[in-house]
């Protein structure tokens, strides 16, 4: 089935620094999700892209889906204390399919 | 507006015993529902789906199952629990068109 690799596992950041995950997939993706799970909570839906190049912007949260749609990337600059958690991509497993398959998460400590 | 219920938040229980987790849904019709575990420290692993009454799709063969008794009731179930059932369970919903997910708070499920 289809898999998203998602790197790196973990970061450590100083408060005030950028952070970024990437995702990555052999196969052309129809749309790439972003996922935030706060260190003993459940992951919570951030954003969505599905066009090709797109970028969307949430305060300091930036998010890009490759021009082939194989890839994403979620950028946080200036990081702070709530930035915590995990960070999950997840998309769909397959063409019209209503089931998604998640990366492994990138998990972000920041040291204030 | 929707929301999502999931009981109870913590369990323990011995091994052998049996499992019901419940997870409804309100304020939406028709919700694809699906159940995830995360074991400590690990990605999303998709355990069941359903896209109606009913209708269940099993990921992963293991000593669980699933039930969705009700359009907007989701429940996982074991008749005897085994130590690699402990986990974190994830109940999770989309809207039928769509396939971005929005998780229920979860169940931390120790046995022992």
């Amino acid at each position: 089935g289809q898999q998203v690799m998602q790197i790196p596992q973990y970061q450590h950041v100083q408060e005030g620094e950028d952070f970024t995950t990437y995702c990555n997939s052999s196969t052309t993706l129809s749309n790439i999700q972003w996922y935030k799970q706060r260190p003993g909570g459940h992951p919570v839906f951030l954003i969505q892209l599905v066009k090709s190049g797109e970028v969307k912007k949430q305060k300091r949260l930036t998010f890009q889906f490759g021009e082939a749609k194989k890839n994403s990337s979620l950028h946080i600059t200036a990081t702070q204390t709530t930035d915590v958690g995990t960070y999950f991509c997840a998309s769909p497993s397959g063409a019209g399919s209503y089931q998604l398959t998640f990366g492994k998460g990138t998990k972000l400590s920041v040291i204030p | 507006s929707q929301t999502i219920h999931q009981w109870p938040a913590t369990l323990v229980q011995p091994v052998g015993s049996p499992l019901s987790l419940e997870c409804t849904v309100e304020g939406t019709s028709n919700p694809n529902l699906y159940w995830y575990r995360q074991a400590a420290g690990r990605g999303l692993q998709l355990l069941f789906y359903s896209v109606g009454i009913g209708q269940i799709s099993s990921e992963v063969p293991q000593n669980l199952s699933a039930s969705r008794p009700q359009d907007r009731q989701f429940i996982l179930s074991s008749k005897k629990l085994l130590l690699s059932d402990s986990g974190f369970y994830l109940c999770a919903w989309s809207f039928w068109t769509n396939t971005e997910a929005f998780f229920g708070q979860g169940t931390r499920l120790t046995v022992v």
